[in-house]
């Protein structure tokens, strides 16, 4: 039973747009949530973080937004660029990552 | 440079004959933890180390051995792999409570 989860397994934008990835969760103990970028050939790279106490993290083009009514957390990527384009992994944890819980992962495709 | 790393890259095997990933980091960081990865199902937690000769079971424990004899260092024992053995591995390392820093990953294929 996958307690992370994004169902998107693709996204396609054009460079400069905005990319929204989302992610939904359902174990009501989760209070930390990350977002990973992984590149092929490559391990996954913390990307950004939120907890609990927040709705909204932002760090230079990116921002997480956290809905905890809605079990929901979106990352967006504005502007989006070529480089962006990676496998972007939700995850979730009770405030301590050895029980970090991952979703299955969305790819990203910018355009040129 | 901090670092985790993993070794081999790429390994090929037969079922049943025994095989360690190893895997090192050079950042003191208490928890380490394995992650395979397959396709759908994003990264599932194999086993996880809260600090040395601590280990505990993750999502996935089955057909794994791990131990932490040593803070730096968090090997990965299939004793005798099979095919559903067959994935990406990854070992992370972090100070717990936020980030955690990934290895390259190892391609583990069992025939």
């Amino acid at each position: 039973d996958q307690q992370v989860k994004q169902n998107s397994p693709s996204l396609s934008v054009q460079e400069g747009r905005i990319s929204i990835l989302n992610c939904d969760y359902t174990n009501s103990m989760f209070d930390y949530f990350l977002w990973y970028k992984k590149y092929p050939a490559e391990g996954p790279t913390f990307l950004i973080s939120i907890s609990s106490i927040k709705d909204k993290n932002e760090d230079g083009r990116f921002t997480v937004f956290l809905n905890k009514s809605a079990k929901h957390l979106s990352l967006h990527i504005v502007p989006s660029q070529p480089g962006d384009s990676a496998v972007y992994f939700c995850a979730a944890s009770p405030y301590n990552n050895n029980d970090m819980r991952f979703g299955a992962g969305t790819r990203l495709t910018v355009k040129p | 440079e901090a670092q985790v790393t993993q070794n081999p890259r790429y390994l090929i095997t037969v079922t049943g004959k025994k095989l360690t990933v190893t895997c090192s980091q050079n950042m003191n960081h208490e928890y380490m933890s394995w992650y395979r990865q397959d396709p759908g199902l994003g990264l599932r937690q194999i086993y996880y180390s809260m600090n040395v000769e601590v280990t505990d079971k993750g999502d996935v424990p089955e057909g794994y051995k791990v131990s932490r004899k040593e803070k730096r260092n968090f090997p990965l024992i299939l004793e005798s792999p099979s095919p559903n053995q067959t994935s990406l591995y990854f070992c992370a390392s972090s100070l717990g409570g936020g980030k955690a820093f990934f290895g390259q990953g190892t391609r583990l294929t069992v025939v």
